[in-house]
């Protein structure tokens, strides 16, 4: 089936820094990705959609200078947490949706931990 | 705005049994599709069956069917032979089936934790 790849999986880092997660789709074309925050025993929370090679597109509430959204290709987003501070520590994940078969599949997550 | 609804916070099964996980959405439109996903402790979200508003008959996948009632707006999931594998979150989900822009997204329900008593 089809495979999505983030990186890194989990990242400490001190407050202040800027975080960068990638999201590959690894054999299958994405005009579109999601991504995605979910915090202990909740749901996932839309961020932001991105589409290929345009502006994303954030949810209301969500911060676009803090959340930086790249999607530069049809195989990769990026998310930048910038100037993380530690109440952005969560669990952010990433959803590919296939070009073809219009199907979203999800990456295996990144624990981001801000100290 | 379309919601999805997971009434049940928590639910356990016996393996080997037959457990039900409850869903009910709510939408205007027509063209969507209807998604069970599993999340496990690793948190990897698996897609586990999926069924176009369309189409009539219920979709199965091996040991999990659903109960699509269009008209009720329910879309219950039904796993059968119930195995320690299964314990996990499951989250109903709707998706238009305009994909423009976030319409395109997946709205989730607030899941429903299975556990699995061996």
């Amino acid at each position: 089936g089809a495979v999505v790849s983030q990186h890194p999986s989990r990242v400490i880092c001190k407050s202040g820094t800027s975080v960068k997660i990638e999201c590959r789709s690894l054999d299958f074309q994405a005009t579109t990705m999601f991504w995605y925050r979910q915090f202990p025993k909740q749901s996932l929370m839309l961020m932001a959609t991105s589409n290929e090679g345009s502006k994303a597109t954030y949810e209301q509430g969500v911060e676009k200078d803090k959340f930086l959204i790249n999607h530069a290709s049809l195989t990769l987003s990026t998310l930048t947490v910038t100037s993380a501070h530690p109440e952005d520590s969560s669990f952010y994940i990433c959803s590919a949706r296939d070009r073809l078969v219009r199907t979203q599949y999800f990456g295996p997550g990144t624990r981001l931990l801000v100290l | 705005a379309q919601t999805v609804t997971q009434s049940q916070p928590e639910m356990s099964v016996q393996e080997a049994e037959t457990v039900t996980l409850s869903c009910t959405y709510d939408t205007s439109e027509s063209d969507y599709y209807l998604f069970w996903y599993k999340q496990p402790p690793s948190r990897q979200m698996i897609l586990v069956i999926r069924q176009e508003a369309y189409k009539q008959q219920n979709a199965t996948e091996n040991r999990f069917s659903v109960n699509f009632q269009k008209a009720a707006k329910s879309f219950s999931l039904k796993i059968s032979d119930s195995q320690l594998g299964d314990a996990a979150m499951y989250f109903c989900a709707y998706r238009s089936g305009n994909y423009g822009g976030s319409q395109g997204n997946l709205i989730f329900g607030k899941g429903t934790k299975l556990s699995v008593k061996p």
